[in-house]
């Protein structure tokens, strides 16, 4: 079975430019969350989508960030203008249960540097 | 206020057995995982507790205590490859996850 897919690996960008990231979940699995996690720190949940519906978006920075994912499968996470404190690894999860009390499994993650 | 207290860091030597501990205060409560983090890697999924007592796993080994609101994972015959940081993190009355901060775990021979 394939996991999670990410991409891309690296991004070094300067500040206040724009960025994108891509997501694709296991096959079949229904719920999608994007993490944020700074070196040192436990992953801080951005997003978590439900098919193609928003679950919970209350840590994400709507100013800056969006997220979407179409049809319910791919999701991208957008960053613009990014700042130097977005520097952090974003983590693309999925899981099978509709709750998300599930198992996540996660992708290995798009390292993002802010100069 | 919701959170989760694990150490920082802990060092053991190959072939011993260390135990990493996790407080945590949620809004309800749903069960608590641990996720296994190498360096530059994406966590990966060790246990899930939700009733009390002790869950093993080979060598590994989760322990929850709900009254207490405290659990522990205990690594035995420790291998160089455990070298990692081990993430705690527990599920909320919304089911949502509350992440710790990891413990980095050093292995040495």
């Amino acid at each position: 079975e394939a996991g999670v897919a990410q991409s891309p690996r690296y991004k070094i960008i300067e500040k206040r430019q724009s960025v994108a990231f891509w997501c694709n979940p296991i096959s079949g699995h229904a719920t999608l969350y994007w993490y944020q996690q700074i070196l040192g720190q436990g992953p801080k949940l951005l997003i978590q989508f439900q098919n193609n519906g928003v679950v919970d978006d209350s840590q994400l920075p709507k100013d800056r960030f969006s997220a979407e994912r179409l049809k319910g499968v791919d999701s991208t996470l957008k960053i613009q203008p990014a700042k130097l404190e977005d520097s952090a690894v974003y983590l693309c999860a999925s899981s099978t249960r509709g709750t998300g009390t599930g198992e996540l499994f996660f992708g290995e993650g798009s390292r993002l540097t802010v100069l | 206020g919701q959170n989760i207290d694990q150490p920082t860091e802990m060092t053991a030597t190959e072939g011993a057995i260390v135990q990493i501990n996790c407080t945590y205060q949620t809004s309800g409560f749903n069960g608590l995982f641990w996720y296994q983090q190498h360096a530059g890697e994406a966590p990966t999924f060790l246990s899930y507790n939700v009733l009390d007592g002790l869950e093993e796993k080979g060598r590994f080994s989760s322990f929850l205590s709900r009254s207490k609101g405290y659990s522990y994972l205990l690594l035995k015959e420790l291998q160089m490859k455990d070298s990692a940081s081990y993430l705690c993190a527990g599920l909320d009355s919304n089911y949502q996850l509350i992440w710790g901060a990891g413990t980095k775990l050093i292995i040495k021979p």
